[in-house]
């Protein structure tokens, strides 16, 4: 079984840029997550889709940051314009339901100068 | 919030021994699950323990949940070189959306 492809796996912007994630979730997974984690500490969700609804983006800088996930199934993660505070890994996860085991992909990380 | 928070934050074992991990939540929870990280890596699954259940092993692994003590430790027996990683526990909550907030993490070095 596929895990969570994510592209790019690196990317170096100059701040006031803008980048692009994608992530392709595990087939059949219905709840697609994604989370920034900042060097040294745990993982801070951004936004957590159920098929092609925002479950929750509570803590997505939503001045800066969107996402969308067309057609339930592949998702993009986007940041215009960047900050230097925005370099991290961006994680995408998926999973079959809400409450049940995340699989991680391998993180797209940003550094912007 | 119901974030757990791991115990210790670093924790450095001579191979062969064991390691325990301790995380701490605030609120009640459905599920509390276990994750490895090692270094430039995405997270790895572990074990997903639910708050009916007080005990889960997984080969060297065991996960034990207290919930009227609001924690969970993570216990690797026989520890390895390889075992060398960043360990970070999510829970959920019992209402709402159900999201998973992650803890900041044990940082172990297994030592050969």
């Amino acid at each position: 079984e596929a895990g969570v492809a994510q592209s790019p796996r690196y990317k170096i912007i100059e701040k006031r840029q803008s980048v692009a994630f994608w992530c392709n979730p595990i087939s059949g997974h219905a709840t697609l997550y994604w989370y920034q984690q900042i060097l040294g500490q745990g993982p801070k969700l951004l936004i957590q889709f159920q098929n092609n609804g925002v479950v929750d983006d509570s803590q997505l800088p939503k001045d800066r940051f969107s996402a969308e996930r067309l057609k339930g199934v592949d998702s993009t993660l986007k940041i215009q314009p960047a900050k230097l505070e925005d370099s991290a890994v961006y994680l995408c996860a998926s999973s079959t339901g809400p409450r049940n085991t995340i699989y991680f992909g391998e993180g797209s990380w940003l550094t912007v100068v | 919030s119901q974030q757990g928070e791991e115990d210790p934050q670093a924790l450095s074992i001579q191979e062969g021994e064991n390691a325990t991990m301790n995380c701490s939540y605030k609120t009640s929870i459905n599920n509390l699950q276990w994750y490895r990280q090692n270094s430039g890596r995405g997270l790895v699954h572990l074990i997903l323990i639910r708050s009916n259940e007080r005990e889960k092993h997984s080969g060297r692994l065991r996960v034990t949940l207290d919930t009227s003590k609001k924690s969970s430790s993570l216990l690797i027996t026989a520890s390895r070189a390889a075992d060398t990683a960043s360990y970070f526990c999510a829970t959920d909550g019992t209402s709402g959306t159900y999201k998973y907030i992650f803890g900041t993490g044990t940082r172990l070095k297994v030592l050969a």
